[in-house]
């Protein structure tokens, strides 16, 4: 069973349009996190939250907005898409006390055009 | 800030070769360190973590080795195999990080052909 799941899998959006990226977790962690794969780049952290109602900035926030409505969804909002955002998309849990390892989810392409 | 440096961005290997990646990293204090491993179509999975305690860490016939003294750490395998074929991170968690993060490398794409 997959604990850390994202939709949409693919998703096509033109320029200025809004995309929500969605992300549920069953492990029962507090902490989420949202990255994107870039070649070259590697995984960067986009926003990161503690817990229900936190969210934080990571390492590149700009052009992203995220929601933590309960302790289980954590969601990314691009309000004006551009193609530059045009990536692959993980969401991860994790927890302190598990070691610090994260759990990553399978990934949503995101093509803007 | 805090970083971390992978070189190889690509490998590629045959059957039964030995495959070494190395990555440094910057940051103060003693972090934890990790390997990642991304097979084709699925996100990344934990392959290995090092801590400051061992220095040193075994799984799956790979091996991580952490160098406090050149701020580096390495993953290596004897004898690769096909299905070992996929990108490899690295990580770092800092000492201090706040909500747990991971700081990333670029990622080695291993390709090891038959």
């Amino acid at each position: 069973e997959a604990a850390v799941t994202q939709s949409p899998r693919n998703k096509v959006a033109v320029t200025g349009g809004k995309v929500t990226l969605s992300c549920n977790q069953t492990n029962n962690h507090n902490n989420m996190y949202w990255y994107r794969q870039d070649t070259g780049h590697g995984l960067r952290l986009i926003h990161y939250s503690y817990g229900a109602g936190s969210t934080e900035k990571g390492d590149i926030p700009d052009g992203y907005k995220a929601s933590r409505p309960s302790q289980e969804n954590f969601s990314l909002i691009l309000e004006l898409a551009t193609p530059s955002q045009t990536s692959v998309y993980f969401c991860a849990s994790g927890e302190g006390r598990d070691g610090g390892q994260l759990y990553f989810g399978e990934g949503s392409k995101l093509t803007v055009l | 800030g805090d970083s971390v440096i992978q070189m190889q961005g690509q490998v590629t290997l045959s059957e039964n070769d030995f495959l070494f990646i190395n990555c440094t990293y910057s940051t103060t204090g003693y972090p934890t360190l990790f390997w990642y491993v991304q097979y084709s179509g699925e996100g990344p999975q934990l392959l290995l973590q090092v801590t400051t305690a061992n220095n040193k860490g075994s799984s799956r016939g790979f091996e991580a080795t952490y160098d406090k003294g050149t701020t580096s750490f390495h993953l290596q395998k004897t004898s690769v195999q096909e299905i070992d074929s996929a990108v490899y991170y690295c990580a770092m968690r800092a000492a201090n990080s706040a909500g747990n993060k991971l700081t990333f490398g670029i990622g080695t794409r291993v390709l090891v052909r038959p």
